[in-house]
């Protein structure tokens, strides 16, 4: 099966700019999530989608951060404006839905934000 | 804030001795599981350990679960240098969040 598929897989900007990264899951999971992950510390989870709806965005900066899932399948992570702080590997990973326990997560290999 | 946290922070080993790593949680969990990360690439799942099991084994990995102490220990037997990477466990919440810790680097020396 094909994997968890991200882009673009490195990005630099200034700050203040704004960026977008895509994600396209594995068919039929109906489960995305997006994480944040710094250098040297583990994921942080942004957000959890089931299908198009937002299961759990507590962690995610409202202010600078948005992300949808329109037709259920490819999610877009935005930041406008960035900050330095932003500077961080954003993984997305997929698994089968809220009623598939015990399903692990696959997550693609990320998009590597530099902010300058 | 959910997360773990494993130590050590960092570990090196010689390739074929065992290498075992912990992790520290502080919500009840429905399981916990264990994923590898290499250098600049995704995590990979390992093995998973549901809350009502104490040890669980796949192939060189063994994972044990005391829920009482909130803690969970990942061993790797016969290390290999392909086995160089980052560890990190990862709880799974109410609506199947996942909330991973601080991850342990392994070094393999060959």
């Amino acid at each position: 099966e094909a994997g968890v598929a991200q882009s673009p897989r490195y990005k630099i900007i200034e700050k203040r700019q704004s960026v977008a990264f895509w994600c396209n899951p594995i068919s039929g999971h109906a489960t995305l999530y997006w994480y944040q992950q710094i250098l040297g510390q583990g994921p942080k989870l942004l957000i959890q989608f089931q299908n198009n709806g937002v299961v759990d965005d507590s962690q995610l900066p409202k202010d600078r951060f948005s992300a949808e899932r329109l037709k259920g399948v490819d999610s877009t992570l935005k930041i406008q404006p960035a900050k330095l702080e932003d500077s961080a590997v954003y993984l997305c990973a997929s698994s089968l839905g809220a009623h598939q326990n015990n399903s692990p997560l696959h997550f693609g290999n990320g998009t590597r934000l530099t902010v300058t | 804030s959910q997360q773990g946290e494993e130590d050590p922070q960092a570990l090196s080993i010689q390739e074929g001795e065992n290498a075992t790593m912990n992790c520290s949680y502080k919500t009840s969990i429905n399981n916990l599981q264990w994923y590898r990360q290499n250098s600049g690439r995704g995590l990979v799942h390992l093995i998973l350990i549901r809350s009502n099991e104490r040890e669980k084994h796949s192939g060189r990995l063994r994972v044990t679960l005391d829920t009482s102490k909130k803690s969970s220990s990942l061993l790797i037997t016969a290390s290999r240098a392909a086995d160089t990477a980052s560890y990190f466990c990862a709880t799974e919440g109410e609506y199947r969040q996942f909330y991973f810790g601080t991850g342990t680097s392994l070094t393999v020396i060959p």
